[in-house]
């Protein structure tokens, strides 16, 4: 069975754009999770989704927004990009939204904004 | 609020030595912790969880934690390194807010270095 999977594997964009980052989670998986990771340091919770709906955000600016679709796809939008968005995003889908579940990660998107 | 501290951003060790990647956790509800592992330019891989029950668990590639709930620590350790264990590990712990949110809180990492 396939993964979870994400596109782009890379993305340039400059200060001020907006980018949207997707995310198909592995089959039968229906929450998703996004996560932040910078340079040299630990992934940073953005969102979760489950069954469409919001159901956890982490400390983010409202310049990142996310969906879920009723595949369970997902995307992440961050708008009026800055320099410290530069990061690789992550992706992780769950069966359920348990916290005994582990979450599975995709390879991620390297985001560098210039 | 949750939070994991990895100790030691480096550990080096000898190939076929001990293994051993520090992890304390805080948490204000009784936690679910996780170890990944993650290669060059990829994701993160799961390498164990703990939820409930046994403290210790075993993971894949040889790969064991013990859970301490009186050191509220949660260490990686490998009987014996290979040099295909070279990477970044990160410990994690559940949020567990409410609603179910379920976002993982990650220590800032572990880099493993196995010397030949």
């Amino acid at each position: 069975d396939a993964g979870v999977t994400q596109s782009p594997t890379h993305l340039i964009k400059t200060r001020g754009q907006q980018v949207t980052l997707r995310c198909s989670p592995i089959s039968g998986h229906k929450s998703v999770s996004w996560y932040q990771q910078v340079l040299g340091q630990g992934p940073q919770f953005i969102f979760q989704y489950y069954e469409k709906e919001e159901r956890g955000r982490g400390n983010f600016p409202d310049r990142f927004s996310a969906r879920q679709f009723p595949n369970y796809s997902s995307e992440l939008n961050v708008n009026a990009l800055l320099l410290g968005d530069s990061a690789l995003y992550l992706c992780a889908s769950s069966l359920v939204i348990s916290r005994g579940h582990p979450q599975y990660f995709g390879p991620g998107t390297r985001l560098t904004v210039l | 609020a949750q939070s994991v501290t990895q100790l030691g951003s480096h550990v080096s060790v000898s190939e076929g030595a001990l293994v051993l990647l520090r992890c304390n956790y805080s948490s204000s509800v009784p936690p679910y912790l996780f170890w990944y592992v993650q290669y060059p330019n990829q994701g993160l891989q799961l390498l164990l969880k703990y939820t409930t029950g046994a403290t210790l668990v075993k993971g894949i590639n040889g790969f064991e934690a013990e859970f301490k709930k009186s050191e509220t620590s949660f260490h990686l350790t490998k009987p014996s390194a290979h040099m295909s264990d070279a990477a970044e590990y990160f410990c994690a712990v559940t949020s567990g807010g409410g609603g179910g949110a379920d976002g993982l809180t990650f220590g800032k990492g572990t880099h493993l270095i196995i010397q030949p």
